[in-house]
């Protein structure tokens, strides 16, 4: 069964530091990752995604990941963090079947 | 506005009751899930659906049930025989293709047995 493990449950930064958070997944064949946001109050709201091509994506609010075959990885990325990125991360993946399989999220907090 | 409509927000139940959570999509999505958020163990896949009247068990299917009547629609009943209910849930759909579909998601319903 596919599995995703992120790596740190809860990451304290300053503003202005940059931001790595760790995603790997378990499955050989073709996957689609997604790296998932939920801010404070809000729903679940997709950050990117990758499908195929260029193993680097960005996507909103200055976030990128990349897609690392070999390692089995999607580390999500941002070079200066801000107060407002105070949420939590979910990395997910699609094997096939219409089934994201979610990781156990990761708790980023922010300090002014 | 297009979405997906989750109800109520928050919701109170005795034990040994049965509850059912309602998700509604206007997306016209043909797929539909139901996940369980639990600190520290992120989302867990309880129930998915492809189509009407056709369902799948997630990982975390024991003490729960779901119906697929209409396509708009994907209520999930949380049942006495389930040993832990109190949980954060989350609806989502997406369009059926084989992997490239992100998922749209609710607002969540808190369910807390009491």
């Amino acid at each position: 069964a596919q599995s995703v493990s992120q790596h740190n449950h809860h990451v304290i930064l300053s503003e202005a530091a940059s931001l790595e958070l760790g995603c790997n997944y378990s499955y050989g064949g073709t996957v689609n990752l997604f790296w998932y946001v939920q801010y404070p109050g809000q729903h679940l709201q997709l950050l990117l995604k990758y499908f195929s091509g260029d193993p680097l994506v960005k996507g909103i609010k200055g976030f990128e990941a990349e897609f690392i075959k070999s390692k089995f990885s999607f580390n999500l990325r941002k070079p200066s963090v801000q107060w407002s990125d105070t949420a939590e991360y979910f990395c997910a993946v699609n094997a096939g079947g219409n089934k994201l399989v979610f990781g156990a999220g990761t708790i980023l907090r922010v300090k002014s | 506005d297009g979405g997906i409509t989750q109800s109520p927000k928050y919701l109170f139940r005795k034990e040994g009751q049965n509850v059912t959570l309602s998700c509604e999509q206007n997306l016209n999505h043909d797929a539909m899930y139901w996940y369980r958020q639990d600190p520290g163990q992120g989302l867990r896949l309880i129930y998915y659906s492809q189509i009407v009247n056709d369902f799948q068990k997630g990982d975390i299917a024991e003490g729960y049930s779901v119906s697929r009547e209409k396509k708009e629609s994907f209520p999930l009943t949380v049942t006495s025989a389930q040993k832990n209910p109190t949980a954060f849930y989350l609806c989502a759909s997406s369009i059926l293709r084989d992997v490239n579909t992100e998922a749209f998601f609710g607002q969540g319903t808190r369910l807390t047995v009491v």
